[in-house]
């Protein structure tokens, strides 16, 4: 059964501070991996989107790293702000299979970002 | 470019009623997907809609049911609401099926007492 872990399911920094997220997954043939931040309230937006070939891909301040050998994943977010407290979702999507409902979604890690 | 549109924002109902929510998808998109967010299930895939056709479906009962218009507008309904039934329910377009990622709307907080 495909899965998507996510890691740690919340965490809390200081303004300025570097955070890591952890994605697992278990998602195979492995097609592409995205991550998403959902602010409270609002619907998840799109940050990264990476294929089988890419190991590094950066928005901003948001940097995200791929291993397809070891099927893990991290979220790389530098000199965190106020406005980064949020959810931010894993979804994995299998090759042939991308359409979507085939795609399966990590259970999200909760950022709080405090002064 | 206006983004995913989802009326209403936020909704209460009772048990046993219906209800109807909406979704207009960024223009020129024709894939539009339908999820149950809760804060215990996370993202939950309910339906697929692409040329106003369902092409897939995710596991949920039959008092879930969609629609999509060929202007790729979409409605989402629910009969015979029941407690559990409470969450955001999200839309996402994008402009064919399995392209990624999909744009979401804002979602309906739907409550019911």
């Amino acid at each position: 059964k495909n899965q998507v872990e996510q890691s740690p399911q919340s965490l809390i920094i200081l303004e300025g501070k570097n955070c890591t997220l952890q994605c697992n997954y278990t998602v195979s043939p492995f097609s592409n991996l995205r991550w998403y931040k959902q602010d409270t309230g609002r619907g998840p937006v799109s940050l990264t989107i990476m294929t089988f070939s890419e190991n590094t891909k950066s928005n901003g301040r948001y940097t995200a790293t791929l291993d397809a050998d070891t099927k893990q994943s991290s979220l790389h977010i530098t000199a965190s702000q106020l406005s980064d407290s949020a959810s931010y979702i894993c979804v994995v999507s299998a090759f042939f299979n991308t359409n979507a409902g085939k795609s399966t979604f990590g259970d999200g890690t909760t950022l709080t970002v405090k002064p | 470019k206006a983004g995913v549109t989802q009326t209403p924002r936020y909704l209460i109902k009772t048990r046993g009623q219906q209800v109807t929510l909406s979704c207009s998808p960024i223009s020129g998109h024709r894939s539009v997907s339908w999820y149950q967010q809760t804060p215990g299930q996370g993202l939950q895939f309910l339906f697929e809609y692409f040329s106003e056709t369902q092409r897939n479906k995710g596991n949920f009962p039959g008092r879930f049911s969609g629609r999509q218009f060929s202007n790729s507008r979409s409605e989402m309904n629910v009969s015979t609401l029941e407690l559990g039934d409470s969450a955001l329910y999200l839309c996402a377009s994008s402009v064919d099926r399995g392209d990624q990622p999909q744009h979401f709307g804002d979602g309906t907080r739907l409550s019911i007492l």
